[in-house]
């Protein structure tokens, strides 16, 4: 079965810096999908980055990029520029390729951005 | 709609009592997804539709909870006779194969918070 792992379960960042959260995960197959979520309190988890295990090329979505390290399994999202409305939990989740597919949770990061 | 839609937001059941949870997924969005998340934790996987099928069922905690979608739209989630430990929020999501990158898109609703007292 796959697991995800986030190993923090909170983290601070002043606002304008640069912050990483760390996300691990177990899997046997070569092909997935990897995501990172923000959840902020009003609950409605909002997708922030998506990565193809099969491309090298890592994501990048404005001020939100992964470092995705497949042979070590690992996948974490750097948020540069930080702004208080990025103050939120993060999940990293995993998703088998085929169509249909269930996503695999982490148990979450609290970011709380200080200005 | 626009985006998926779930009520009713908050549910507060005294210990015993059924409930029933609604989910309208983005209209033409074939696959539905529910998803129980625990206080501070990461949401888990219950059940999974496509159309009217239930094809994953194995998220599902106990026999008390049951899940049906008759029309291919939307979805009712049902706990019998709740226990405390159901509290959680439930979370439904339902996502279309995007024509362009052939992505999976799922979309989240704003979850339902059941409080069993």
């Amino acid at each position: 079965a796959q697991t995800v792992t986030q190993s923090q379960p909170e983290m601070s960042v002043q606002e304008a810096e640069t912050v990483t959260l760390s996300c691990t995960y177990d899997t046997s197959e070569s092909d997935y999908y990897l995501f990172w979520y923000k959840q902020p309190p009003s609950r409605q988890m909002i997708l922030v980055i998506r990565q193809e295990a099969y491309k090298q090329q890592n994501a990048t979505e404005n001020r939100f990029s992964v470092n995705f390290q497949k042979a070590a399994k690992s996948f974490s999202l750097k948020i540069s520029d930080s702004q208080l409305g990025d103050a939120a939990m993060y999940f990293c989740a995993y998703r088998r390729m085929e169509y249909g597919n269930k996503l695999v949770f982490g148990a979450g990061t609290i970011l709380r951005v200080k200005s | 709609g626009a985006g998926v839609s779930q009520s009713p937001r908050y549910k507060v059941a005294k210990r015993g009592q059924d409930v029933a949870l609604r989910c309208d997924p983005i209209s033409g969005h074939v696959s539905l997804f529910w998803y129980q998340q625990a206080l501070g934790q990461g949401p888990e996987f219950l059940t999974y539709f496509q159309n009217e099928a239930q094809l994953d069922k194995s998220g599902l905690p106990s026999d008390r909870f049951f899940a049906e979608r008759p029309e291919g739209s939307v979805s009712t989630l049902k706990i019998q006779r709740t226990q405390q430990e159901d509290s959680a929020v439930y979370l439904c999501a339902s996502s279309a194969r995007d024509r362009a990158s052939g992505a999976n898109v799922l979309t989240f609703g704003a979850g339902s918070r059941l409080t069993v007292l």
